[in-house]
């Protein structure tokens, strides 16, 4: 099946600096990736919309200069996590379709991030 | 709007025995998806099953079965014969074209223990 690569799988960073989530599909095309959080013992919540070319759409509630997305190409999405702070500890998990089918979204492994 | 319900938030059961755990979904679109996934103490989630609103037939892979249920609008999914490594969390989820871009909107999981 199809293959998203997502990475790192665990960063920690220190509060106030800034942290980098890479998402690749790897064998197939996504013009949509989705980014999802996830904390402890809880459901998946979805972030946003991740648009190539264009800004991405964010689910109400979240906020978009602290979640920064980025989707260049047809293969990479990038979720950056500004000014980071021990709230925003989570898992975070992304998510893309092939372009052109509505078939089952195939999901990166996950990052683990923790702000100290 | 679209929503998933799933009312069992933790279930054990004695491994060996069969265990069926519940989906219920709302949505206004006619055309939409169903989807399950596993979610093992690794984290990744692993796609398991996605039926479509037209197909009601139920699917049986191995120990596992899935009903699918319009006219409750729910979508089953039991496992037979339970093992140890069927522990884990369990997502069930929607994909509904009033939703452009496409997005899964999960439900909260059912945390699922087979107890040796």
């Amino acid at each position: 099946g199809a293959v998203v690569s997502q990475h790192p799988s665990r960063v920690i960073c220190k509060s106030g600096t800034s942290v980098k989530i890479e998402c690749r599909s790897l064998d197939f095309q996504a013009t949509t990736m989705f980014w999802y959080r996830q904390f402890p013992k809880k459901s998946l919540m979805l972030m946003a919309t991740s648009n190539e070319g264009s800004k991405a759409t964010y689910e109400q509630g979240v906020e978009k200069d602290k979640f920064l997305i980025n989707h260049a190409s047809l293969t990479l999405s990038t979720l950056t996590v500004t000014s980071a702070h021990p709230e925003d500890s989570s898992f975070y998990i992304c998510s893309a379709r092939e372009v052109g089918r509505n078939t089952e979204a195939f999901f990166g492994q996950g990052t683990r991030l923790t702000v100290v | 709007a679209q929503k998933v319900t799933q009312a069992q938030t933790e279930i054990s059961v004695v491994e060996k025995e069969d265990v069926t755990l519940d989906c219920v979904y709302e949505t206004r679109d006619t055309t939409y998806y169903l989807f399950w996934y596993k979610q093992p103490p690794s984290g990744e989630l692993v796609f398991l099953i996605r039926r479509n609103s037209f197909d009601e037939q139920n699917e049986i892979s191995g120990r596992y079965s899935w009903n699918f249920q319009k006219s409750t609008s729910s979508f089953n999914f039991t496992i037979t014969a339970s093992q140890v490594v069927d522990s884990a969390v369990y997502f069930c989820a929607l994909s509904a074209l009033e939703n452009r871009d496409d997005k899964i909107i999960f439900g909260k999981g059912t945390r699922l223990h087979i107890l040796p």
